[in-house]
């Protein structure tokens, strides 16, 4: 298994632009989670699929953000209008309920964005 | 929600010292994981904790759960290069309506190690 598979890996864009990020989930895995990663704030849950369905989005810092999962092996991530604060880190995960807990998230290497 | 706070921020050491990071909750948590994410890098998932007063080992790793479920540490001995990076611990978020598969991360322990 390849892991999973973020896209792009780094993205720079102006301000006011829409921004669009892509995570493949292991296949198998049925959450899904996207954190973005800052040196002040460091790894903030955004939001989180089961079985594709969106079940928690309380982190989404506004409407800007958006996030879907069409199917068990593609999510995206859209920012529309960006801003220079939404330069961070954004990781994607996967993991397997296994009973009471979900085992070990695994994570992509991330898109680094940056907003100018 | 809940927070899980971890010590030091930073830790600095020459190569061959031990080290450890302590992880802190108010709460009783069900499970604690532990990951590490080297510079540049992504989190990777290090060990799962799920009992009370549990100890696991990995190599020089050792992990360990406190008997109230409230507390956690990692301890490498003998530090190594290979071993620098930001060490996270992590817990589900059981507040608020939240579930065992949503985790809440702590700031991490910063390890850099002098050769």
């Amino acid at each position: 298994d390849a892991g999973v598979i973020q896209s792009p890996r780094h993205e720079v864009t102006e301000m006011g632009q829409e921004v669009t990020l892509r995570c493949k989930p292991i296949s198998g895995h049925d959450y899904l989670f996207w954190y973005r990663q800052t040196m002040m704030r460091g790894l903030e849950l955004l939001i989180y699929f089961n079985n594709n369905v969106p079940i928690d989005d309380s982190g989404m810092p506004e409407d800007r953000f958006s996030a879907k999962m069409p199917n068990a092996s593609f999510s995206t991530l859209k920012i529309q209008p960006s801003e220079p604060r939404d330069s961070a880190v954004y990781f994607c995960a996967s993991s397997l309920a296994t009973g009471v807990y979900s085992y070990g998230y695994t994570f992509g290497s991330g898109t680094r964005l940056t907003v100018v | 929600g809940q927070q899980v706070m971890q010590i030091p921020q930073y830790q600095h050491v020459q190569e061959g010292e031990d080290f450890t990071t302590y992880c802190n909750s108010s709460t009783t948590l069900s499970n604690i994981q532990w990951y590490k994410q080297r510079p540049g890098g992504h989190p990777v998932f290090l060990i799962q904790l799920v009992k009370s007063g549990e100890v696991k080992k990995q190599k020089r790793l050792t992990f360990q759960f406190g008997e109230a479920k409230k507390n956690s540490s990692l301890h490498i001995t003998a530090t190594q290069t290979t071993d620098v990076g930001t060490y996270f611990c992590a817990a589900p978020d059981l507040n608020s309506g939240g579930s065992n598969y949503k985790l809440t991360f702590g700031k991490g322990t910063l390890l850099t190690v002098n050769p």
